[in-house]
């Protein structure tokens, strides 16, 4: 069984830095493209970020170039995001996910973790 | 990237059929049969329900179907049951440095 599971996700002031972990089984991680998505209280659901099988090509929506970075260690089953100079905008609930092919759909999520921005 | 446009909301009957359109471009939707469409309940993660423009993972109702032409891809539930109420989301590969563009996403109420 696919599992994924966010942590890292909290309250950070304006300007701040957070890390947030999904830690991944029950499928080929190393084989699996991984990406971020958010979804803003209330809003809809947006596309942050997606790293390859390798984390060797990285990819991001312009609201976060330059100021996410994601990462992954395929010994430790685990994808990591990045977060630095956070906006009040940034506020959301940040899923893992991925697919039943890479870059082409979202077949397994996450529970989320809670990102708040605010001073 | 601009979010692909889905009407706000829709509503049917129980034992209706309803459609919901997703209005892309010829850089995403048209480009590539790569639409997707996941459902949403209140405080849940998204559900992938179809890939691939037409089709349903294992255990996904065969009440949900999805169709494209041009730059448009549509998903129609059909007998729609009060567990259908919920939100949903469109979503296309768009190539290049943009992976992902989802829709605006949809309200559908079961009346």
């Amino acid at each position: 069984e696919v599992q994924l599971v966010e942590s890292g996700g909290g309250l950070v002031q304006p300007g701040g830095s957070l890390r947030l972990s999904c830690a991944a089984s029950g499928f080929t991680f190393s084989s699996s493209a991984m990406s971020w998505v958010r979804q803003a209280p209330g809003k809809g659901l947006e596309w942050v970020s997606t790293v390859s099988g390798s984390g060797m090509s990285t990819y991001y929506a312009d609201s976060v170039k330059g100021r996410f970075t994601v990462s992954r260690d395929n010994s430790k089953h685990t994808v990591y995001l990045q977060m630095n100079s956070l906006r009040d905008d940034d506020t959301a609930e940040y899923y893992c996910a991925t697919g039943l092919q890479d870059y082409g759909d979202l077949a397994y999520w996450g529970q989320g973790t809670l990102v708040t921005v605010s001073a | 990237q601009s979010a692909l446009t889905q009407p706000a909301s829709v509503s049917g009957s129980p034992g209706q059929s309803i459609t919901i359109s997703c209005s892309g471009t010829s850089s995403d939707v048209g480009s590539y049969n790569l639409v997707s469409w996941y459902q949403q309940h209140p405080g849940k993660a998204p559900k992938l329900i179809i890939y691939e423009v037409n089709k349903r993972p294992s255990g996904v109702s065969n009440r949900f179907s999805g169709s494209q032409s041009d730059n448009t891809a549509s998903l129609t539930i059909s007998g729609l049951q009060a567990e259908d109420e919920a939100d949903y989301y469109c979503c296309s590969y768009a190539g290049g440095s943009t992976i992902f563009v989802f829709g605006t996403g949809t309200k559908v109420t079961v009346l």
